[in-house]
């Protein structure tokens, strides 16, 4: 089946240690993001990727780093340097034609918890 | 700047009856807007999107949603709320000037719940 993968779903991270959210896509999607969500609340931008080996930072992009080396692939590294962690870490992705009106997809998100 | 807002944290309705979530927009250019649905420890699942057209949008589980340029709207409807609707609902929008490289914004979500 096509659709976006993340994985783990339930991750936990000691202290100052650093982890990374793996996100792949079969879709041939182009445009790449990822999303934090704190419990009840809304979606936050990290960062996105529009093409392969090129991405920009999002809204709240300081303590994490990503990576876009293959174009079905987009992981994220939570560092140590990122204070609160502690989230729901969502990725998407969509198209990159025409105006704009391009669906985005999400995968099924992943659970972060510091110990 | 583009920026979407849904007013109500939360919307309560009785099952059978009809349900409103309500969504406004500010953009530039013309709107590209889209309602997602979210349920517990899950993705976000897209419902419907306008991106011209008709201004009443039909979509997945028997929503629509009314695109009102005059009121820069894009409310979310059923006419009859079942007890599996309940869960989260975000609103989002992309400013078509620019084109396909301008982000989503999503709104802050409203939590529908729907009584038996």
């Amino acid at each position: 089946d096509g659709g976006i993968t993340q994985s783990p779903k339930y991750l936990f991270r000691k202290e100052g240690q650093n982890v990374t959210l793996s996100c792949e896509q079969n879709l041939n999607h182009d445009a790449m993001y990822w999303y934090r969500q704190d419990p009840g609340q809304g979606l936050r931008l990290i960062y996105y990727s529009q093409i392969v080996n090129d991405f920009q930072k999002g809204d709240i992009a300081e303590g994490y780093s990503v990576s876009r080396e293959k174009k079905e692939s987009f992981p994220l590294t939570v560092t140590s340097a990122q204070k609160n962690p502690t989230a729901f870490y969502l990725c998407a992705s969509h198209r990159k034609t025409g105006l704009g009106g391009n669906t985005i997809y999400f995968g099924e998100g992943s659970w972060l918890t510091v110990v | 700047a583009q920026s979407v807002a849904q007013p109500e944290d939360q919307v309560n309705v009785a099952e059978g009856n009809p349900l409103t979530v309500k969504c406004t927009y500010s953009v530039s250019g013309n709107p590209y807007l889209f309602w997602y649905v979210q349920y517990p420890n899950r993705g976000l699942q897209f419902l419907l999107k306008y991106i011209t057209g008709d201004n009443l949008v039909k979509g997945s589980y028997g929503f629509e949603a009314e695109f009102n340029k005059s009121q820069t709207s894009f409310h979310l409807k059923k006419p009859s709320a079942l007890v599996s609707d309940s869960a989260l609902y975000f609103c989002a929008v992309r400013d078509g000037y620019g084109g396909a490289t301008n982000k989503l914004i999503f709104g802050t979500g409203t939590l529908l719940a729907v009584q038996p």
